[in-house]
C-alpha cells in the first residue's frame, strides 16, 4: 500500500512569505501529526489532527497552523516566515490513538527560508 | 512531562563490532518507547517499540532493545555492525492515552568504519 506522501519535497521561500505543506496519510489512517526537525532543536512536535480536529499542539507560535480535511489529508501553514523556520517538516499518519498502533512517517518537506 | 536523553551524539564502531546506543527517559507514568532510524534526506523508519510485556524487544535489521524500568533506560543494541547501519538513530517516548505525540531524544549519529 502507498505510504505517507508529503509534497513538495523541497521548497525555497523568502522571509515574510507564507508557505503551505501537504501530507497525504496512508489509506485508512485518520490521524496526522506534524514535526519540525532542525539541527539545533532536533525533532519537535507541532500538532496532531484526528478526524479533522486538532487534538494536540506543541509549543510553537501561532504562525504555525494546520488543518485536516474529510479525506484525512492534512496541510500545515507557516505565515510570516523567519530564517529560523528553515527545517525538515515531517508528517506521520496513524491508524489509531497511539503511536504504538502504527505510526508511519513521510519523507518530509525541506523548507529553506532565505 | 516526559523527556528523552540520548548519551553520545556521535558513536563510531568498526564493522562487525557491537553497536550500543543509549537512551534514558523521564516520565511520570510508564511510557511507550520507540527507536527510529533516519537515513540522509529521508523520513523516520521504526526499528522497534515497547509498551508492556517482555522487556527485551526485537526489531528489524537485527536490532534489539531492553526496557529497564529501574534504570529508566531503553538502550539499543546490535551484535554486529554493518556498513549499512550508518545513519542517525532516535529514541522516543509517548504517553498512554495522550494521543499521537512523540517526544524525541536528540539523536545519535552512528558511523561504521570498515
Amino acid at each position: 500500500k502507498a505510504g505517507v506522501t508529503q509534497t513538495p519535497r523541497y521548497l525555497i521561500k523568502t522571509r515574510g512569505q507564507q508557505v503551505t505543506l501537504s501530507c497525504s496519510p496512508i489509506s485508512g489512517h485518520r490521524s496526522v501529526s506534524w514535526y519540525q526537525q532542525t539541527p539545533g532543536q532536533g525533532l519537535q512536535f507541532l500538532f496532531e489532527y484526528f478526524s479533522e480536529t486538532q487534538r494536540n499542539k506543541g509549543n510553537f507560535p501561532g504562525r504555525f497552523s494546520g488543518r485536516q480535511f474529510s479525506n484525512s489529508r492534512s496541510e500545515m501553514n507557516v505565515s510570516t516566515l523567519e530564517l529560523g523556520d528553515s527545517a525538515l517538516y515531517l508528517c506521520a499518519s496513524s491508524l489509531g490513538d497511539s503511536p504504538y498502533s502504527g505510526y508511519t512517517f513521510g519523507s518530509g518537506t525541506r523548507l529553506t527560508v532565505v | 512531562a516526559q523527556s528523552v536523553t540520548q548519551l553520545g551524539s556521535h558513536v563510531s564502531v568498526s564493522e562487525g563490532a557491537l553497536v550500543l546506543l543509549r537512551c534514558n527517559y523521564s516520565s511520570s507514568v510508564p511510557p511507550y518507547l520507540f527507536w527510529y532510524v533516519q537515513y540522509p534526506n529521508q523520513g523516520l523508519q521504526l526499528l522497534l517499540k515497547y509498551t508492556t510485556g517482555a522487556t527485551l524487544v526485537k526489531g528489524i535489521n537485527g536490532f534489539e532493545a531492553e526496557f529497564k524500568k529501574s534504570e529508566t533506560s531503553f538502550h539499543l543494541t546490535k551484535p554486529s555492525a554493518h556498513m549499512s547501519d550508518a545513519a542517525e538513530y532516535f529514541c522516543a517516548v509517548s504517553l498512554p492515552n495522550a494521543g499521537n505525540m512523540l517526544t524525541f531524544g536528540g539523536g545519535t549519529r552512528l558511523m561504521v568504519k570498515p
